[in-house]
């Protein structure tokens, strides 16, 4: 079946600019999560949303940061006054409910902050 | 709080070397564990994962690991490498206790040469 999809494949923007970055996870899967990965930090968890529950938000850098997930499905990053530090790969996963999901990651988003 | 740690940042070797791949964590509880792989140009796969049962865990393409609990490691091998196995490897590793989010070591770069 289709894989965790991510748009756009990369985005450029003028610092202080806001971005929006989508996903559609594997249809069925009910969690989903946000990672960055920038060179000299590896890959990061950003956010990370559980069927109907609050999301787990521990992991944003800072309040510039946010994301939303509408009917339990698509996810939507929002990044607002961009900074040249936010410059990244913005990656999704998905993954089943229950005890040790195997989390299915997107293409990423390549974010280029100018 | 979790953390990986990866200890070889590049790794060179010759086509038909064996590989290894050292992963430890840091974390109070059980835990899964995972490596995944980042072919050039395309997004992150899994390659292999542990939950539970036999710590001899066997992936795709000739890949196992070895889960040793007193180690709090979780070491990757392969026999004998090929030039499709130049890549970037990431050990990862969440809470076994529901949908968690992922904690990636820095990854390893292997560039197989022939």
């Amino acid at each position: 079946g289709a894989g965790v999809s991510q748009s756009p494949s990369n985005k450029v923007t003028e610092k202080g600019k806001d971005v929006e970055l989508r996903c559609d996870p594997i249809s069925g899967h009910t969690a989903l999560y946000w990672y960055r990965q920038s060179l000299g930090q590896g890959l990061e968890f950003l956010i990370y949303f559980q069927g109907n529950s609050a999301p787990d938000k521990s992991g944003l850098p800072s309040d510039r940061f946010s994301a939303e997930r509408t009917g339990g499905s698509v996810s939507t990053l929002t990044i607002q006054r961009t900074q040249q530090e936010d410059s990244a790969v913005y990656l999704c996963a998905s993954s089943h409910a229950g005890t040790g999901g195997t989390q299915y990651f997107g293409p990423g988003t390549r974010l280029l902050v100018l | 709080a979790q953390s990986v740690s990866q200890h070889n940042h590049h790794v060179i070797l010759s086509e038909a070397a064996s590989l290894e791949l050292g992963c430890n964590y840091s974390y109070g509880g059980t835990v899964n564990l995972f490596w995944y792989v980042q072919y050039p140009g395309q997004h992150l796969q899994l390659l292999l994962k542990y939950f539970s049962g036999d710590p001899l865990v066997k992936g795709i393409k000739g890949f196992e690991a070895e889960f040793i609990k007193s180690k709090f490691s979780f070491n990757l091998r392969k026999p004998s490498v090929q030039w499709s196995d130049t890549a970037e490897y990431f050990c990862a590793v969440n809470a076994n206790s529901g949908n968690t989010p992922l904690v990636f070591g820095k990854g390893t770069r292997l560039s197989v040469i022939a």
